[in-house]
């Protein structure tokens, strides 16, 4: 079975500052996908980045980076330069071969000027 | 543009009427998922399909009934809808590919917030 930890329900940061949410996961499978969706209070999911088990070099997609480290099971979520409009839910996820895509319970992040 | 298309957005129904909601995707996706959000529980999985005529239950499927006639739609029915099911519901899909989809995100519609009184 796979699991994924969240473990900050809520995250205070500045704007321009950068922050990093915390993603843990467990699984048996060799080969599986970590991924990171941020939900605003509109309600959508909005896929953000893609990291893939067998990947050497860590994810990056704008302002969005997943730092990678497979021996230690986590998948932690930077943002760089934090805007108003990253303040949202995010929530990590993962993947295996053929199966689900299991969530973690989420962070909310607010984003103060 | 490529996206996955719900609706309604918002339904308010009483307990027992029958209810669908709709969900279709324009990027030839073979898995498409149903999932629902409540507060504390996260998104719990209630049915998945990995290609037209394939389906299987998720983690919370009781209540829910799904079907797969074309690649393109994967509606919800809630036969007998009871305010145990008042939640936030989405429609998901995605490739699967050679590899068998761990690489494929899932591309979320906008949303169905339920309510059943």
């Amino acid at each position: 079975a796979q699991k994924i930890t969240q473990t900050q329900p809520g995250m205070f940061v500045q704007e321009k500052e950068a922050v990093t949410l915390d993603c843990t996961y467990d699984t048996s499978d060799q080969s599986y996908g970590l991924f990171w969706y941020k939900q605003p209070s509109s309600g959508e999911m909005i896929f953000l980045i893609y990291q893939g088990s067998y990947d050497e070099q860590n994810a990056t997609e704008g302002r969005y980076s997943l730092n990678f480290q497979k021996a230690r099971k986590s998948a932690n979520l930077v943002i760089s330069a934090s805007q108003l409009g990253d303040s949202a839910m995010y929530f990590c996820a993962m993947r295996g071969f053929r199966s689900k895509l299991v969530f973690g319970t989420g962070t909310r992040l607010l984003v103060s000027p | 543009e490529a996206q996955v298309t719900q609706n309604p957005r918002y339904l308010i129904t009483v307990t027992g009427k029958k209810l669908t909601v709709t969900c279709s995707q324009n990027m030839n996706h073979e898995y498409m998922s149903w999932y629902r959000q409540d507060p504390g529980l996260g998104l719990r999985q209630i049915y998945y399909s990995m290609n037209v005529e394939v389906t299987d239950k998720g983690d919370v499927p009781e209540g829910y009934k799904v079907s797969r006639k074309e690649k393109r739609n994967f509606p919800l029915i809630l036969e007998s809808p009871s305010p145990n099911q008042t939640s936030l519901y989405f429609c998901a899909s995605s490739l699967v590919g050679v590899e068998g989809s761990y690489n494929s995100p899932l591309h979320f519609g906008n949303g169905t917030r339920l309510t059943v009184t």
